[in-house]
């Protein structure tokens, strides 16, 4: 089945770490995305990519990072730098042609800083 | 820049209508997307309004209109396993492509 797997679930960090959290996506979707979610609280756009090798800050990108080397792959650090990094994280993708509203999300990544 | 406003909360029983709305001031508007998302999971989309009009998909309806900047999911027959919360999202028309969400309702539905 096609879909966005997002590793791990839950992560701790110590603080002044940095941590990388995987997104792979097997829906041949060329567009994916980074959000962030804090308890209660909307979705707000960390970093998206609309095609290999390039990618665009959003929102909330200080001390944040990404690479796109794949198109099954869109990872996320979060850096040292980031102030207040505890948070749940999702990961989504579309397919970057049409404008369908659509986004397919991934399971999530829930991080806390110890 | 852009926002957007929904109410935070919103109660209603088993097998009655409620209408969550959205309203949203942007620079720039392509469609309004709406997203469920049930406690510790991932949102799942449930619409999409590119144009001005009614969409209907089972019990869930999303209405837009770009004139009033506004917009509304209703969802008919309420049951127990729609309890979540709801987000409205505006799709920009910019060279951004990526939605930007509103803070969430939750509906509680009660029995």
């Amino acid at each position: 089945d096609g879909g966005i797997t997002q590793s791990p679930k839950y992560l701790f960090r110590k603080e002044g770490q940095n941590v990388t959290l995987s997104c792979e996506q097997n829906l041949n979707h060329d567009a994916m995305y980074w959000y962030r979610q804090d308890p209660g609280q909307g979705l707000r756009l960390i970093y998206y990519s609309q095609i290999v090798n390039d990618f665009q800050k959003g929102d909330i990108a200080e001390g944040y990072s990404v690479s796109r080397e794949k198109k099954e792959s869109f990872p996320l650090t979060v850096t040292s730098a980031q102030k207040n990094p505890t948070a749940f994280y999702l990961c989504a993708s579309t397919v970057a042609s049409g404008r369908t509203g659509e986004l397919f999300f991934g399971e999530g990544s829930r991080l806390t800083v110890l | 820049g852009q926002s957007l406003e929904q109410p935070s909360e919103v109660t209603a029983v088993e097998g009655a209508i409620v209408q969550i709305n959205c309203t949203y001031q942007t620079s720039g508007f392509y469609g309004l997307s709406w997203y469920q998302q049930h406690d510790g999971g991932a949102p799942t989309f449930l619409s999409y309004n590119g144009l001005d009009g009614l969409e209907e998909t089972g019990r869930f309806s999303s209405f837009l209109s770009r004139s009033d900047s506004y917009g509304y999911l209703l969802l008919q027959e309420l049951q127990m396993k729609d309890s979540a919360s709801y987000f409205c999202a505006v799709d920009m028309d910019t060279g951004r492509r990526a939605l930007t969400f509103g803070s969430g309702t939750r509906l509680q539905v009660q029995p």
